[in-house]
């Protein structure tokens, strides 16, 4: 059974960064390209980054709106997959979901709140 | 980037009915590759999104076959018949051809 499962998000101040993590189980990891997702409160889906596979050099692409402030890494030995976030706004504000491919899976997501 | 644009907002709906749902593109999603990665997904109240069809046609493991799509090039359409109350929530269109992946604002079906 495929899981996915973020952590790391939490209250943060405007100019703050958070560091989001991204577990996975079930399926061989090493094969997949991963994203992230995000989703502000009562508005749609707004995709965020991509990494790639090794077979794709690990290759990230990144929303327009977010690069400079964002990056993913992925750690193929534990499955996992990251989003760094600096500078945070509060139009970040948002669910942030971990997802396999373009969206096969997600995980439930974890919440990010910035705010003084 | 690609923008893309459902319709409608809402939709009401007796149980046991029939219902569509377009998203329309503003460049086609044909990938040089040859396939057209349109996605479409469900999010139930509370709950993430989950995927009900990939690749424009193709329902996802364990989705009902009530449940199809159809479309080429910039337009698509989700249809969902004898609807449950299960089917209630939010649907999005997605695409994954071209970077900046994107959805859909989403179309709500409601319960009549």
């Amino acid at each position: 059974e495929v899981q996915i499962l973020e952590t790391g998000g939490g209250l943060v101040k405007p100019g703050g960064s958070l560091r989001l993590s991204c577990a996975t189980s079930g399926f061989n990891f090493n094969d997949y390209f991963m994203n992230w997702v995000r989703q502000a409160p009562g508005k749609g889906l707004e995709w965020v980054a991509q990494i790639r596979n090794k077979n794709y050099n690990y290759a990230t692409y990144y929303a327009e709106s977010l690069e400079g402030r964002v990056t993913i890494s992925r750690d193929d030995s534990k499955s996992s997959v990251y989003l760094q976030v600096s500078s945070l706004r509060a139009e970040d504000t948002a669910i942030y979901y971990c997802t396999r491919r373009a969206g096969d899976f997600w995980g439930p997501g974890t919440m990010v709140t910035v705010s003084s | 980037d690609v923008v893309m644009t459902q319709t409608p907002v809402s939709l009401s709906v007796s149980l046991g009915g029939q219902v569509s749902i377009s998203c329309r593109s503003s460049q086609s999603l044909v990938h040089n590759n040859g396939n057209t990665y349109l996605s479409w997904y469900l999010q139930k109240p509370g709950q993430s999104p989950q995927l009900l069809i990939y690749k424009v046609s193709n329902r996802f493991s364990g989705i009902s076959d009530r449940f199809s799509g159809s479309g080429s090039g910039t337009d698509f359409t989700l249809k969902i018949s004898r609807v449950e109350p299960d089917d209630l929530g939010v649907y999005y269109c997605g695409q994954g051809t071209q970077y900046p992946y994107t959805f859909g604002a989403g179309t709500k079906l409601e319960l009549k």
